[in-house]
């Protein structure tokens, strides 16, 4: 199977949760992404986590990783329109720092 | 502080030529990285460079190949084009090789023909 894989699409209301799931499976992973893709831009960098850590916050943003599961999320709190985005999970692997292996990317769209 | 520039932002070409794009990172940062991004195999890692000497490659053809500069500046080239190549291609900065955080330009689209 796929080494990360991301459910593809995600409707909420605006100012609901949005909870945006990724499965990857190597063990090995050292740190996992979130990045967000807007219609004809390039990836930004939303927050990171190093594989020993289960949760990391960052204002909206809060992320959970279970590593018996091999299971990432990404919590994004009062989803606004402008949140309307592809989001991305990516992990890298113990010597390739720099090679992020990239999910398929989940299409969050925003409902008014 | 400058983010990362691609250029060009849009490019066609023809079956059979080549083709180069042009990277340049944040500035102080060192490590350039280039992806491909298509609808059907999503985002790919294509290679990664460090003070000019290739570190990293993805599972790609010969065909594409890259450098960088003393300035850390990147270039990547696609010779022989197919109609296969044609892509978002995305460069990604960060501040040295193990570095975590990694910033990507607004992309090339390349167009085949």
């Amino acid at each position: 199977g796929e080494d990360v894989e991301q459910s593809l699409f995600l409707s909420v209301r605006e100012g609901d949760s949005s909870v945006i799931n990724c499965t990857y499976t190597d063990s090995s992973s050292t740190y996992l992404y979130w990045y967000k893709q807007e219609p004809g831009a390039g990836l930004q960098l939303l927050t990171y986590i190093f594989s020993n850590m289960d949760m990391k916050q960052d204002q909206r943003l809060t992320v959970l990783l279970n590593k018996k599961d091999k299971h990432l999320s990404l919590r994004i709190a009062d989803t606004q329109t402008g949140d309307s985005a592809i989001y991305f999970c990516a992990e890298t692997r113990p010597g390739s720092a720099r090679q992020l292996t990239f999910g398929s990317g989940t299409q969050l769209t925003v409902l008014p | 502080k400058a983010g990362v520039t691609q250029t060009p932002r849009y490019l066609i070409k023809t079956r059979g030529q080549q083709v180069t794009l042009s990277c340049s990172p944040i500035s102080g940062h060192r490590s350039v990285s280039w992806y491909q991004q298509t609808p059907g195999q999503g985002l790919q890692f294509l290679f990664e460079y460090f003070s000019e000497t290739q570190r990293n490659k993805g599972n790609f053809p010969g065909r594409f190949s890259g450098r960088q500069f003393s300035n850390s500046r990147s270039e990547m080239n696609v010779s022989t084009l197919e109609l296969g190549d044609s892509a978002l291609y995305l460069c990604a900065s960060s501040l040295d090789s193990a570095n975590t955080e990694a910033f990507f330009g607004q992309g090339t689209r390349l167009t085949v023909v």
